[in-house]
């Protein structure tokens, strides 16, 4: 079974910190997705990326794709506690499936 | 508006009973998969479907059957519920590949007593 491991489990951070995700596989993706999911909701599409070393940008948050594809970034400059949530990456081995990772809960306190 | 609709936000049954999930998409999507989710281990794919009638097993599908008579409706059945099945339950679809966005529905926690 391919595995996506993200750190940290837990990260609880002062409004306008900076943090920064990691999402690691031994395996090669050929495509990766970034969705954060809110209490009492399903996951929601963040961005995904697709070509190795590929950044991409959504308003604060950067998301990077290794150059192997076998492992992904998410920096957050200046949180907001509107960023509380879930984080979870996920991975397209192939078709069809989607492989996500454990997740990272964040907290923003005001 | 994409929609992925859950039957139930909250479930209680008993342990033994047969459970049923219900999933209905509003897109047209070819694909669908339940997901069952537990703090610490992220999402769990349990089954997927790429066309109607077609089935098959994810990570975890032990215990667990699915069905999928229609285009739009994907049910997943616990043959005899288990204390150790409590868990948050969560149906998506996406349009074909893997590289396309996967919605989601707002889940079922279901709790076996």
């Amino acid at each position: 079974t391919q595995l996506l491991e993200q750190s940290p489990q837990f990260l609880s951070i002062q409004e306008g910190e900076n943090l920064t995700v990691y999402c690691n596989s031994s395996s090669v993706f050929s495509s990766l997705q970034w969705y954060r999911q809110e209490p009492g909701e399903g996951p929601v599409l963040l961005v995904t990326v697709v070509t190795g070393g590929e950044v991409k940008k959504l308003k604060r948050l950067t998301f990077q794709f290794g150059d192997a594809r076998k492992d992904s970034s998410l920096h957050i400059t200046a949180a907001q506690p509107g960023d509380t949530g879930l984080y979870l990456c996920a991975g397209a081995p192939g078709t069809y499936k989607y492989i996500f990772g454990t997740g990272t809960r964040l907290k923003v306190l005001a | 508006d994409v929609k992925v609709t859950q039957s139930s936000r909250y479930l209680v049954k008993r342990t033994g009973e047969k459970v049923f999930l219900e999933c209905v998409q509003d897109m047209d999507h070819e694909n669908m998969f339940w997901y069952r989710q537990d703090p610490g281990l992220g999402l769990r794919l349990i089954y997927f479907s790429y066309d109607v009638k077609m089935k098959e097993k994810g990570d975890i599908p032990e215990g667990y059957s699915v069905s999928r008579e229609k285009k739009e409706r994907f049910s997943l059945i616990l043959e005899s519920a288990s204390t150790n099945q409590t868990s948050m339950y969560l149906c998506a679809s996406s349009i074909s590949t893997g590289n396309t966005e996967a919605f989601f529905g707002q889940g079922t926690r279901l709790t076996v007593v």
